[in-house]
């Protein structure tokens, strides 16, 4: 079956931790981005990759971090300089294009104590 | 730049009845517009798109209609049940690599 996968579905941190979310997908999609969802809140672009080796910030980079080494790998760090990093994150994945729709993983939800 | 605009939530309703949620959008050019679904602890499913004008979308009883005069792509169900309640987002993609999307309107729905 062709989808997103994240892991893991539930992330438990003490404050002051880098924590590394995985995304993975084998849609042969290019693009590949990353976002955040509060309660109640709608979604916020972290970062976004358009092609191997080359990604870019989003709306809400600061304390995040990400790499894209392998076409069907996008991780994500979030490191100890995030203010509030408990949230629920979501990966995405499209084609290269404008007028695409995007197709998401299950998300991780990160508690940081 | 783009924008969309949803109705505010939640939209509370009984089982049967009829449902629309609005959504009105602003982008240069001619964007691909959708409507996804999230179940409570998942991700977003595509439910629905259109890509052109006066394409209509639609997708298990729901229906969406892509309007330019009016620019908007409002979601229908004629009936809807308990296990429609969920939260769902009206999106557009065109003109740039990052989609845009609505705030999300939560739907419930009682038995």
């Amino acid at each position: 079956d062709g989808g997103i996968t994240q892991s893991p579905k539930y992330l438990f941190r003490k404050e002051g931790q880098n924590v590394t979310l995985s995304c993975e997908q084998n849609l042969n999609h290019d693009a590949m981005y990353w976002y955040r969802q509060d309660p109640g809140q709608g979604l916020r672009l972290i970062y976004y990759s358009q092609i191997v080796n080359d990604f870019q910030k989003g709306d809400i980079a600061e304390g995040y971090s990400v790499s894209r080494e392998k076409k069907e790998s996008f991780p994500l760090t979030v490191t100890s300089a995030q203010k509030n990093p408990t949230a629920f994150y979501l990966c995405a994945s499209s084609p290269t294009g404008y007028s695409y729709e995007q197709y998401f993983g299950p998300g991780t939800r990160l508690t940081v104590t | 730049g783009n924008s969309v605009t949803q109705m505010e939530g939640p939209v509370t309703l009984s089982e049967e009845a009829f449902l629309t949620i609005n959504c009105t959008y602003t982008a240069t050019g001619y964007p691909s517009l959708f409507w996804y679904v999230q179940y409570p602890g998942e991700g977003l499913q595509l439910l629905l798109k259109a890509t052109k004008a006066d394409d209509k979308g639609s997708n298990k009883g729901f229906e969406a209609t892509y309007r330019k005069e009016t620019t908007s792509f409002h979601l229908e169900k004629g009936s809807v049940q308990v296990s429609d309640s969920a939260v769902y987002f009206c999106a557009l993609a065109g003109g740039s690599y990052i989609p845009t999307f609505g705030r999300g309107t939560s739907l419930i729905v009682h038995p």
